[in-house]
This record gives structure tokens, sequence and C-alpha cells, in this order.
């Protein structure tokens, strides 16, 4: 069975400044996606990033990117230039067939 | 843009009645899942559906619940019988047709959800 695991429930960091979310995942397939999608106060589930599992490039979103590890089943989230706005809880993600398989979470605080 | 609409947002019920949650997927989609978060908790998959029938359900997705899309637009979740362990958020996603080249995968729209609590 697949599973995602995120080891920290809460981080924060100061605005302009750049935190990385962890997360692993646990599967034996070879072709799979990742996702992160955050989740804001207001509960809507808004995909930030995604990472085809056959391409080696890391995924890029303005200023979100990935380190993908494919070898290490390790899939983190960095976010450059930290904004107010990217308060929030961040959910690591996997698919191999259409079903989302999420983690337990990061809650992301931003300070001014 | 086009947007997956829920409603209602909110609903308060009695344990032991039924409920049925709605979403209005986006128009052209042809894959339909409804998720649900505990308070404090991550999101569980409960079901997808397809072409009018169940594709994929979890262990969570039991004889309780059921799902439909009775006029073509409409999308729902039904809970014959809610219990107190029922209370979550639970959201609709919907996802389009399989793209022609490249990736596979659809990626999957969420609504805002509704928060369902059983007294």
């Amino acid at each position: 069975a697949q599973t995602v695991t995120q080891s920290q429930p809460e981080m924060s960091v100061q605005e302009a400044e750049t935190v990385t979310l962890s997360c692993t995942y646990d599967t034996s397939e070879n072709n799979y996606y990742l996702f992160w999608y955050k989740q804001p106060p207001s509960r809507q589930m808004i995909l930030v990033i995604r990472q085809e599992a056959y391409k080696q490039q890391n995924a890029t979103e303005n200023r979100f990117s990935v380190n993908f590890q494919k070898a290490a089943k390790s899939f983190s989230l960095k976010i450059s230039d930290s904004q107010l706005g990217d308060t929030a809880m961040y959910f690591c993600a996997f698919a191999y067939t259409d079903k989302l398989i999420f983690g337990t979470g990061t809650r992301l605080q931003v300070f001014p | 843009e086009p947007e997956v609409t829920q409603t209602p947002s909110h609903q308060v019920t009695q344990m032991g009645q039924e409920v049925i949650l709605r979403c209005v997927p986006i128009s052209n989609h042809l894959y339909f899942y409804w998720y649900r978060q505990i308070l404090g908790q991550k999101v569980e998959f409960l079901v997808s559906f397809y072409n009018n029938e169940i594709s994929e359900k979890s262990e969570i997705f039991d004889d309780q619940f059921s799902v439909e899309r009775p006029d073509g637009s409409n999308f729902t979740l039904k809970i014959r019988s809610t219990k107190l362990e029922d209370s979550a958020m639970y959201f609709c996603a919907s996802a389009g047709p399989p793209k022609t080249s490249g990736g596979s995968y659809n990626e999957q729209f969420f609504g805002p959800g509704t928060r369902l609590t059983v007294l």
C-alpha cells in the first residue's frame, strides 16, 4: 500500500525568507505522480505543484520548487521569498491511479 | 475560470438522519471524486466515479454511503444514517478527460467543501 509521510507538523518562516517542507512516500510502483496542495484557512484545496515520477527534472512554479529524489522516495517543497499569503496547511500527496493519497500536512506560518 | 461548487457550505444534522451533499463539477469533466477531512486530520479518499459507476472506493465508503450523478450536472454523496464520526469536511473534486499526449494524469480540481456536523 502507498503511504505519504510528512514529519513536520508545524513550520514557521519570516517573510521573504526560504522554507523547505519535507515529504517522504512509500510505493512499489514506478510511474506515479506527486503533488503539493495548499489549504488556507478557507479550507479549499489548491494545487501548488506537481511532479511526474518519470521526469528527472524537478518541477518549478514561480516561487515554489520541489526536490524530487526518486530513489530515496523523497519529495520536498521549497518556498522562496515567502509571503504572508503562503500561511496555510500544506499537504503532500501521491497518485498512482487517480486516487490521491495525502500526508498529514504541515502547518506553515509566515511571520512579517 | 470554471470551478467546482458545493452546497451547502455547512450542514448540521442529527445522528441517524440522512444527508445529501451536492457538488457541481466543472462542466466538461468526466471523473468525479469525494474526499473527507476530519478536523485536524489528513484528507482521505472516499470514492471515484466515472461513466456513471464507481471506479474505486475506500474502506471508509461502506454501505451507508452512496454516490449519484442524477442529472448530468450534479454529483451527490448520500449518507443514509449519519454517525457522530461522520462529522468532517467533505470535498468534491472533478477531473477532465485524459490528455492525448504527455502525462496521463488528470488534475483534480477541488470544491470549497461542505462542513458536516452530526449532533
